[in-house]
């Protein structure tokens, strides 16, 4: 059974670099059948979907946030990496990572998700 | 960029079905996909590929997509069903989620 740990810094000074891991269990995200995704969701609002990577690292970007974001992957330590440069409060919110299946079948394993706080 | 329009809130009565809309452009030539998510909780994957159940997820659950709109009903909803829901499609290679639906279960 796959799983999905979120971890990093539960708080960022403004202007700073947002870096989150997401560590893969039971599974490998070499496998070219899925899409390894970050959502956020600040306090009491909805899901965003920020970006993913996928085999021989290619990504996908949300357009509103791709000139701050860069997603990467360490298949040797089986993680999957969010840098968000430039934070602003607003960046502060719950940040998941998430499994994508190819072939429009959705984000069926999620992580329990981590809290970013932006905050001098 | 692509939008996706759910109301706000839906309330339903124990025991009957509950409709929850969400809209698009042309959202029927897309497969569209809907998440559960309870106070505190990761998403959960309710319906993929329009109307299409992940193991596990009650049959009481359903899906449609048709024209502009995808509906998640909910058949003898439960108070378990209380939730928020998400709906969420695929444009140009992107993701683009629902603003979500506040389900409540009087």
């Amino acid at each position: 059974q796959v799983q999905l740990q979120e971890s990093g810094p539960g708080l960022v000074k403004p202007s700073q670099t947002l870096s989150l891991t997401c560590t893969v269990s039971g599974g490998s995200i070499n496998s070219g059948d899925y899409y390894w995704t970050w959502i956020r969701q600040p306090a009491g609002k909805g899901l965003e979907w920020i970006g993913r990577i996928y085999s021989i690292g290619g990504t996908n970007y949300n357009p509103s946030l791709k000139s701050r974001v860069t997603i990467s992957a360490d298949t040797s330590k089986n993680q999957f990496s969010l840098k968000l440069s430039s934070v602003t409060a607003a960046d502060t919110a719950i940040y998941y990572c998430a499994r994508d299946s190819h072939g429009d079948h959705g984000m069926d394993v999620w992580g329990k998700g981590t809290t970013v706080t932006v905050s001098s | 960029s692509y939008e996706l329009t759910q109301p706000p809130s839906v309330s339903v009565s124990p025991g009957q079905p509950a409709s929850i809309t969400c809209s698009g452009d042309k959202l029927g030539d897309k497969f569209a996909c809907w998440y559960q998510q309870k106070p505190g909780q990761s998403p959960v994957l309710v319906i993929y590929q329009d109307s299409k159940r992940p193991s596990g997820i009650p049959e009481r659950f359903s899906g449609s997509n048709s024209g502009n709109t995808a509906t998640l009903t909910i058949s003898g909803t439960q108070a378990m069903d209380e939730a928020d829901y998400y709906c969420q499609a695929w444009d140009s290679s992107t993701v683009v989620f629902g603003g979500g639906t506040k389900l409540t279960v009087l």
